[in-house]
């Protein structure tokens, strides 16, 4: 099955710690890894991590990324209200040659 | 600072044709590879094309290819999207980003609709 499937929408406390995941298959999350980027309402996305758990330059250590399998997915330790925000993961797909977006995951702080 | 500028978004009748430019700076273009990426509002992510540094290899998705054309101008720092034969699900905030989707620009928006 083609696409990256994420969980349309998660909530947590403040102060607690959410797992996003994303599942692929074999020629994109389990062959090439995954990257994630976070997107508030009316602003452009940005990257959290590429590859699995690299991170660029500014990100905090809060967010963490690891792989198993298909499944790719992003801990977010300590939530803020700024983390309150769409998730997407993202991976190049080999056989389709196509960069995939999951659907996107909705984090709710409460 | 990397910057991303995205300009020539608009309103275009259904069959009509728009081009897009991204203008990069504070790092050095042409050494990177670009992408478009565009969001319906209020919707997820879509990848639509892909080009090497140097023009070598370019991609797109099966939503705009034969109708979308990529490319680039390194000694302007500069990344366009020619888009034809525009569809009203063409309709959409249109990004340019980096390589590795390290940075984004903040989009411009486009239109199609009679």
């Amino acid at each position: 099955q083609a696409g990256l499937t994420q969980p349309p929408s998660v909530s947590k406390g403040l102060r607690q710690t959410a797992t996003l995941t994303c599942i692929g298959n074999n020629n994109n999350v389990g062959d090439q890894g995954a990257g994630w980027l976070q997107q508030h309402q009316g602003r452009p996305p940005k990257l959290l991590s590429y590859r699995n758990n690299n991170r660029p330059s500014g990100i905090s250590e809060r967010f963490s990324a690891s792989r198993s399998g298909n499944t790719a997915s992003l801990t977010i330790t300590g939530l803020q209200p700024e983390d309150e925000a769409d998730y997407y993961c993202s991976a190049w797909d080999i056989s389709l040659n196509d960069w995939l977006f999951g659907g996107g995951t909705k984090l709710t702080v409460l | 600072e990397v910057q991303l500028v995205e300009s020539g978004g608009g309103l275009v009748q259904p069959g009509g044709s728009l081009r897009l430019s991204c203008a990069a700076s504070g790092f050095t273009f042409s050494s990177y590879a670009m992408k478009w990426v565009r969001q319906v509002p209020g919707k997820g992510l879509e990848w639509i094309s892909y080009i090497s540094s140097n023009s070598g290899s370019i991609v797109y998705s099966d939503s705009v290819r034969g109708r979308f054309t990529i490319s680039r101008d390194n000694a302007k720092n500069s990344l366009y999207l020619q888009m034809n034969s525009l569809r009203a699900e063409d309709t959409a905030l249109y990004y340019c980003a980096r390589d590795l989707f390290d940075s984004w620009g903040q989009g411009t928006l486009v239109t199609v609709s009679s």
